[in-house]
């Protein structure tokens, strides 16, 4: 099956910093989103992104399909931000499989 | 909020006896989930449905079993429970053809 791997595996901001979050796929994915575990557990969902680019308020993700990657950019980081990010993916319908995730800290 | 409700939401029970937790969802979708979650493994798949009565393994299938007999609710048992199954359970849902997957609150078990 397909495998996922995230990188870094932790990281740590001062706040107001820029970070880069990277997921990479073994195979080619038709499905790709981007989630949040926030410190109480919450799976938030941040970007629903199979290919291409798009931005909602600080954060953005991009989609390279024919590399078999998507990145994860946060802009001005804020301790709100802190948790761990998962990026999941899957091909036709496969269940969706997920990386073990970026575990963010972001000090004040 | 995509209308997905887990319980019971914590449980404590003791080896050997049997579990189940139950996701419903208010959105129709055809495809259902469970996960698990463990330090150092992230979500790891356990079963899932892809409509009433059709069920198929995940990675993690052993020690667990399902039932879906209404579109709404998917069950997950564990049949006699044992301290490795100590973890959070994630249900999710997804609709038909390639769509986006929403996640319930998580249903925290402890096996002692």
């Amino acid at each position: 099956g397909i495998q996922v791997e995230q990188s870094p595996p932790d990281l740590i901001l001062q706040e107001g910093a820029n970070s880069t979050l990277r997921c990479n796929f073994s195979d080619s994915v038709n499905n790709l989103q981007w989630f949040h575990q926030n410190p109480w557990g919450q799976l938030i969902n941040l970007f629903y992104i199979p290919s291409g680019t798009k931005q909602n308020g600080r954060l953005s993700a991009t989609t390279v399909a024919t590399e078999r990657y998507s990145l994860l950019y946060i802009s001005s980081s804020q301790t709100t931000d802190s948790g761990v990010y998962f990026c999941a993916g899957f091909s036709g319908n496969t269940p969706l499989v997920f990386g073990k995730g970026t575990r963010l800290s972001v000090i004040a | 909020d995509a209308g997905i409700t887990q319980s019971p939401r914590h449980k404590v029970t003791e080896t050997g006896t049997p579990v189940t937790l139950r996701c419903h969802q208010t959105e129709n979708h055809r495809y259902m989930y469970w996960y698990r979650q463990d330090p150092g493994h992230g979500l790891r798949l356990i079963h899932y449905s892809y409509g009433v009565k059709d069920t198929d393994k995940g990675e993690v299938s052993d020690g667990y079993s399902v039932s879906r007999s209404k579109t709404e609710d998917f069950l997950l048992t564990l049949e006699s429970a044992t301290s490795s199954q100590t973890s959070v359970y994630f249900c999710a849902i997804r609709g038909q053809g390639i769509g986006e997957l929403f996640f319930g609150e998580g249903s925290r078990l402890t096996v002692l």
